[in-house]
């Protein structure tokens, strides 16, 4: 069955930087738009950022352009994201989540998350 | 910015139907997608393209959309059914969820 495991996340001070991965297998990764998602202790879910399968088109949440970059390497099927000038209010877990297909798809996938903190 | 509106929580009594509303403008010209998560587990689709079950999902589970709501109706509610609710929609280029509805079954 498909699998997404995400890394990197843990304790950093504000203003820090992390950067998390998400390894994907047993689909072919390439071909699948991905997401990543995060959810605040206690809160709802909030859309981060997704990218293409070929990784030429990348799209963000509004709040978060310009402090948040999201990359893939297709050869490694892994998906990154690269989190800069973290704030307390990024503390949250941040999922990863495949695309299943079309505009009207879903996200068929989802990775178990990886927690980040943010406090001094 | 789009916002998508669900109440904060419901209950439902077991058998009955529970039926999840999720609002926003024109949202029945967008595509709905429904999301199911259970305390301490990731989110798992139960509703795409507005009506349709990825396989796996009980027929107990169907959505609707039009107009300015879309609908995540539960029929004949299990314990099991006791989760979170989110819905969520495409909007100029940006991923828009609802703020969550808790479903209690009691």
């Amino acid at each position: 069955d498909v699998q997404l495991v995400e890394s990197g996340g843990g304790l950093v001070q504000p203003g820090g930087s992390l950067r998390l991965s998400c390894a994907a297998s047993r689909f072919t990764f390439s071909s699948y738009a991905m997401n990543w998602v995060r959810q605040a202790p206690g809160k709802g879910l909030e859309w981060v950022s997704a990218i293409s399968g070929t990784g030429g088109s990348t799209y963000f949440a509004d709040s978060l352009k310009g402090r948040f970059t999201i990359s893939r390497d297709n050869s490694k099927n892994t998906l990154y994201l690269q989190m800069n000038s973290l704030r307390v209010e990024d503390t949250a877990i941040y999922y990863c989540a495949r695309n299943s297909g079309d505009s009207g798809s879903g996200f068929d996938y989802w990775g178990q998350g990886t927690l980040v903190t943010v406090s001094s | 910015s789009y916002d998508l509106t669900q109440p904060p929580s419901m209950s439902v009594s077991p058998g009955q139907t529970a039926s999840i509303t999720c609002s926003g403008y024109k949202l029945g010209e967008k595509y709905v997608r429904w999301y199911q998560q259970k305390p301490g587990q990731s989110p798992a689709l139960v509703i795409f393209h507005d009506t349709k079950r990825p396989s796996g999902i009980p027929e107990r589970f169907s959505g609707s959309n039009s107009g300015d709501t879309a609908t995540l109706t539960i029929s004949g509610t299990q314990a099991l059914d006791e989760a979170d609710y989110y819905c969520q929609a495409w909007d100029s280029n940006t991923v828009v969820f609802g703020g969550g509805t808790k479903l209690t079954v009691l």
